[in-house]
């Protein structure tokens, strides 16, 4: 079954700590991207990453971090420096090239910081 | 930087009712794409508009992409219990990888 993992579902994080949130792709494609949803609006750009070592930032990756080793792995840091982090977070893959720009979606991860 | 628009923000339709939502960029787009978001899910792929006044259909779903590609619409008609949801549009610049989603339209429709 091919497509995106994201890992853990439910996270709970004391203030101060750090959080690295897995991303997972079995689909073969070269892009991937981070996004972050707060209760009820829409989805803000973290990072992205067009090929393996290689991201950049998004329109909010103050207090993120990304890392790109491999093609099929794009895991995200929410560390210490970030205000609010509190919010359901979303990985998602997309061929992007051939005109086949569709976005693949995990189920999400959602961080609560106590 | 480039924004992108949704109106209307909310909107209750009876069943049968149809419904609109506009997207507005601020940019010149070279696509978008628009996304269905289930309640307590993640966002789901309906399709994708390259062409300057491109429509395309899907059943009870009419996407429209304006003639300057900074707008786009989504028309469903005869509105079911199925179309609840969010719906999203995602619009792309040239040159980049980027995408960046519209606020959304949260669609409830009663029975």
């Amino acid at each position: 079954d091919g497509g995106i993992t994201q890992s853990p579902k439910y996270l709970f994080r004391k203030e101060g700590q750090n959080v690295t949130l897995s991303c997972e792709q079995n689909l073969n494609h070269d892009a991937m991207y981070w996004y972050r949803q707060d209760p009820g609006q829409g989805l803000r750009l973290i990072y992205y990453s067009q090929i393996v070592n290689d991201f950049q930032k998004g329109d909010i990756a103050e207090g993120y971090s990304v890392s790109r080793e491999k093609k099929e792995s794009f895991p995200l840091t929410v560390t210490s420096a970030q205000k609010n982090p509190t919010a359901f977070y979303l990985c998602a893959s997309s061929i992007a090239q051939y005109e086949r720009w569709e976005l693949f979606f995990g189920e999400g991860s959602r961080l609560t910081v106590l | 930087g480039q924004q992108v628009m949704q109106i209307p923000q909310y909107q209750h339709v009876q069943e049968g009712e149809d419904f609109t939502t506009y997207c507005n960029s601020s940019t010149t787009l070279s696509n978008i794409q628009w996304y269905k978001q289930r309640p307590g899910g993640h966002p789901v792929f309906l399709i994708q508009l390259v062409k300057s006044g491109e429509v395309k259909k899907q059943k009870r779903l009419t996407f429209q992409f304006g003639e300057a590609k900074k707008n786009s619409s989504l028309h469903i008609t005869a509105t079911q219990t199925t179309d609840v949801g969010t719906y999203f549009c995602a619009g792309r610049t040239s040159g980049t990888y980027k995408y960046i989603f519209g606020t959304g339209t949260r669609l409830k429709v009663l029975a």
